[in-house]
């Protein structure tokens, strides 16, 4: 069964202070490692997909990494409009996406 | 393009009762999943459907139940709603061969 631990819970950061959001993952075969934004009230927001060790991505002021064992979302230089939850899920196909709890990101003007 | 819509966008029903949600998915993809998420908890995956037959089923019991249509929408049944059944319920759609979701607002169901 996979399963998806999200560390912190919540991060409070002041606008400008950089940090990383991590996602430890247990698979039995990784098919797609995927990260999601959700605003209070909303449905998850498509950010990356990452599929084997070593790829990263980028968008904007957000990085995604990956390695065997977890995901690091490093923020670099975060706004206040960057404040939402970031959602780990892993899977994909007829099994579903797998969540995490996810990181609830506060950035204080 | 339109992304996925989900309706209605909110719900009231009572203990014992039957609900139905709606989802479209967004122009193009044929695959649709629904996922329930309660408050403080990541999406919990119930069903996949592909081309109007079921591919993937969560562990969820029998009382959820779902189908697609040749339009690739889809509905959500709940039957004998119990209070725990109250959370935001999300669809989500997909492309042919990939794995990427797409995620609607999602329909938030209150159970009283």
């Amino acid at each position: 069964e996979d399963q998806v631990t999200q560390s912190p819970e919540a991060l409070r950061l002041q606008e400008g202070e950089s940090s990383s959001l991590n996602c430890s993952y247990t698979v039995s075969g990784l098919r797609g490692l995927f990260w999601y934004r959700q605003d209070p009230g909303k449905g998850p927001e498509f950010l990356f997909t990452l599929y084997s060790a070593g790829e990263e991505k980028e968008k904007e002021r957000l990085k995604a990494t990956l390695t065997k064992k977890e995901s690091f979302l490093h923020i670099t230089a975060p706004k206040p409009e960057d404040s939402a939850t970031y959602l780990c899920a892993v899977g994909g196909g007829a099994d579903g996406l797998t969540f995490g709890k996810g990181t609830h990101l506060i950035i204080q003007p | 393009d339109a992304g996925v819509t989900q309706s209605p966008t909110h719900l009231i029903k009572t203990r014992g009762q039957q609900v139905t949600l709606r989802c479209s998915p967004i122009s193009g993809h044929k695959s649709v999943s629904w996922y329930q998420q309660v408050l403080g908890q990541g999406p919990q995956f119930i069903f996949q459907y592909y081309e109007k037959e079921e591919r993937g089923r969560g562990n969820f019991p029998d009382r959820f139940s779902a189908r697609q249509f040749p339009n690739y929408s889809s509905e959500l049944n709940v039957n004998a709603l119990l209070l725990g059944d109250s959370a935001l319920y999300l669809c989500a759609s997909s492309l042919p061969g990939q794995w990427e979701q797409y995620f609607g607002p999602g329909t938030r169901l209150t159970v009283t």
